[in-house]
């Protein structure tokens, strides 16, 4: 079946624009994850949902940092007034709970 | 909060030769998973240990999780060139049910 999808696959934006990322999770898939991933870094996470709970923002790294998730499924993550050190590769990544995650191809973030 | 420690950061060896690398964690943990990561690519699920003393074998992967469950290990027995990438550990604490990622062991394999 289809797996995680993220779009844009690239995002290159100037310092202080506002982006969106998007992740479609795997149907079925209550648990959602967002983390971030510097050049040859490890994952740092930023957010999880779960189901119609609330979210777990507890690793977002500022206020400039938000995400949604519509209906359980599809995912945004927005950065405001984006800034040099924004720049990574933002991984979605899904799972039932508890149980091993499917991550998507990733959004490179650039920002000139 | 919790960290997943990871060792060595790179390990480079000739192809044919073996590969290990070690992850460690100042609590117990409840159970470990390991991702792989291409060049280029995502994360990839490859296993998961929740018994203490587990051991798992994929074909020349063999996973250990350690008696207290705070250490564990990933060794490749005689390494491919496809083995290229980095091993990722991870322990549950990132979110509610979410994951703690080790910083990884990049791979790097001399033909």
């Amino acid at each position: 079946g289809a797996g995680v999808s993220q779009s844009p696959s690239n995002k290159v934006t100037e310092k202080g624009k506002d982006v969106e990322l998007r992740c479609d999770p795997i149907s079925g898939h209550t648990a959602l994850y967002w983390y971030r991933q510097s050049l040859g870094q490890g994952l740092e996470f930023l957010i999880y949902f779960q189901g119609n709970s609330a979210p777990d923002k507890s690793g977002l790294p500022s206020d400039r940092f938000s995400a949604e998730r519509t209906g359980g499924s599809v995912s945004t993550l927005t950065i405001q007034r984006t800034q040099q050190e924004d720049s990574a590769v933002y991984l979605c990544a899904s799972s039932h709970p508890l149980y091993e995650q499917y991550f998507g191809p990733g959004t490179r973030l650039t920002v000139t | 909060g919790q960290q997943v420690m990871q060792i060595p950061q790179y390990q480079h060896v000739q192809e044919g030769e073996d590969f290990t690398t070690y992850c460690n964690s100042s609590t117990t943990l409840s159970n470990i998973q390991w991702y792989k990561q291409r060049p280029g690519g995502h994360p990839v699920f490859l296993i998961q240990l929740v018994k203490s003393g587990e051991v798992k074998k994929q074909k020349r992967l063999t996973f250990q999780f350690g008696e207290a469950k705070k250490n564990s290990s990933l060794h490749i027995t005689a390494t491919q060139t496809t083995d290229v990438g980095t091993y990722f550990c991870a322990g549950p604490g990132g979110g509610a049910d979410g994951l703690t990622f080790g910083k990884g062991t990049h791979l790097i394999i001399q033909p």
